[in-house]
């Protein structure tokens, strides 16, 4: 089974609209962090946010947050007011294991997002 | 802000050949990796480093990869005898790694990549 599944392999979203980009995982581990990455054209893996499976409240990063639903084990982003910038792939990804552990990171298959002006 | 810095940015090399790609990950953190991506494909795990020593490797590093950590600040990586399918995107990364699974010490952050071209 995928690990980390990603579902849209693109998405359009007009410029200052809001954008939900949808990332499942699949872990049996208690202890695991979700990690949402942005990959412009230029190749580079930008870090936008973090979720660590303990944490109570749902992470947000300035236009970004994500919508964890543990239960349904679901760590969707959300960009808010999208800009012609944010055009890129973007990767949900999955580190389990214990605390200080160097495991590694899982990633979907990405969802590339197009901003229309 | 700190970051993971990669050099290569761009190697093209001949089949057969030795490459080393070097990378100075963020200087408090303890973990380092080495991920790859093929064009157009995801992104791939290869290695962990932990407290100079491999933490972890995925059925990719095989003999044909190494790493080392030769001083206090380089993380490198050595593919030996290139083949053309190890044409991709190299990414080194790094985290502090610390806490349990809240909060940002387990962020792993990225370098820009090193575009590896084998011909």
């Amino acid at each position: 089974a995928q690990k980390i599944t990603q579902t849209q392999p693109g998405m359009f979203v007009q410029e200052k609209e809001a954008v939900t980009l949808d990332c499942t995982y699949d872990t049996s581990d208690p202890s695991y962090g979700l990690f949402w990455y942005k990959q412009p054209s230029s190749g580079e893996m930008i870090f936008l946010i973090y979720q660590g499976s303990y944490d109570q409240q749902n992470a947000t990063e300035g236009r970004y947050s994500l919508n964890f639903q543990k239960a349904r084990k679901s760590a969707n982003l959300v960009i808010s007011a999208s800009q012609l910038g944010d055009s890129a792939m973007y990767f949900c990804a999955m580190r389990e294991g214990q605390r200080g552990s160097a495991r590694q990171l899982t990633f979907g298959s990405g969802t590339q997002l197009t901003v229309l002006p | 802000e700190p970051e993971v810095t990669q050099t290569p940015s761009h190697q093209v090399t001949q089949m057969g050949q030795e490459v080393i790609l070097r990378c100075v990950p963020i200087s408090n953190h303890l973990y380092f990796y080495w991920y790859r991506q093929i064009l157009g494909q995801k992104v791939e795990f290869l290695v962990s480093f932990y407290n100079n020593e491999i933490s972890e490797k995925s059925e990719i590093f095989d003999d044909q990869f190494s790493v080392e950590r030769p001083d206090g600040s380089n993380f490198t990586l050595k593919i030996r005898s290139t083949k053309l399918e190890d044409s991709a995107m190299y990414f080194c990364a790094s985290s502090a790694g610390t806490g349990r699974y809240s909060g940002s010490g387990n962020t792993i952050y990225f370098g820009e990549g090193s575009w590896l071209t084998v011909v």
